[in-house]
């Protein structure tokens, strides 16, 4: 079955440190992938996709993923981390043979110290 | 115009009353979500529909009737809710089934 597992439920960095957000998947053919962002309270901030061709992806906010198929990954990175990064954060796998729908990890939470 | 718009932000409702969520967007989607999210957790689709036919239900009970009017529009139907169904509430739409979603603020349900 297909599945998203975040290693890490909640993770804290200090202000300007780097930053990487794990992601694994499984998932039998080629995948959407993405991340989201939510801050409390908020709904769901799309921070960037894949879908093909390049497998280093830039999104918003400063933040990059990359697309490992030997490793079945899709880690969210950040070089410099900013307080207003705190939030919780997403990956999902898209399903685009099953109707839209969207497999979400459990999410890691982001704490920046100062 | 980007945004998924969601009415109200936040409802307080007794187990006998009925109500209404109602979504909004104008980027041209043809394909809208309800999605259901308790505190700390992912969210948990509902509903899909995809050029305003229902398209998925994911088992949803019954005390939730989704209804899509036309394209831009999808409402969320209460009735009889249970104090365990109190989550955020968060309606999306995509351009096309399985692309990226864009979410609303959500809606905050109360059951009292």
């Amino acid at each position: 079955a297909q599945s998203v597992t975040q290693p890490d439920i909640h993770i804290t960095v200090s202000e300007g440190a780097s930053l990487e957000l794990r992601c694994n998947y499984s998932y039998g053919a080629t995948p959407y992938l993405f991340w989201y962002v939510q801050s409390p309270g908020q709904g769901l901030q799309l921070l960037l996709k894949y879908f093909s061709g390049d497998t280093l992806v830039q999104g918003i906010k400063g933040f990059e993923a990359e697309f490992k198929r030997s490793q079945s990954s899709f880690n969210l990175r950040k070089p410099s981390v900013h307080w207003s990064d705190a939030a919780e954060y997403f990956c999902a796998v898209g399903q685009y043979n099953q109707g839209g729908k969207l497999i979400f990890g459990q999410g890691t939470e982001l704490s920046v110290k100062p | 115009d980007t945004e998924v718009t969601q009415t109200p932000k936040h409802l307080v409702m007794g187990m006998t009353n009925k109500k209404s969520l109602k979504c909004e967007q104008h980027m041209g989607h043809r394909a809208m979500y309800w999605y259901k999210q308790k505190a700390k957790k992912p969210p948990e689709l509902m509903f899909v529909y995809s050029y305003e036919k229902l398209s998925i239900n994911e088992s949803v009970p019954s005390r939730f009737s989704p209804e899509c009017p036309n394209s831009s529009l999808l409402n969320l139907h209460l009735h009889a809710l249970q104090p365990e169904d109190s989550a955020l509430y968060l309606c999306a739409s995509s351009q096309q089934e399985a692309g990226e979603l864009f979410f609303g603020e959500g809606s905050r349900l109360t059951v009292l």
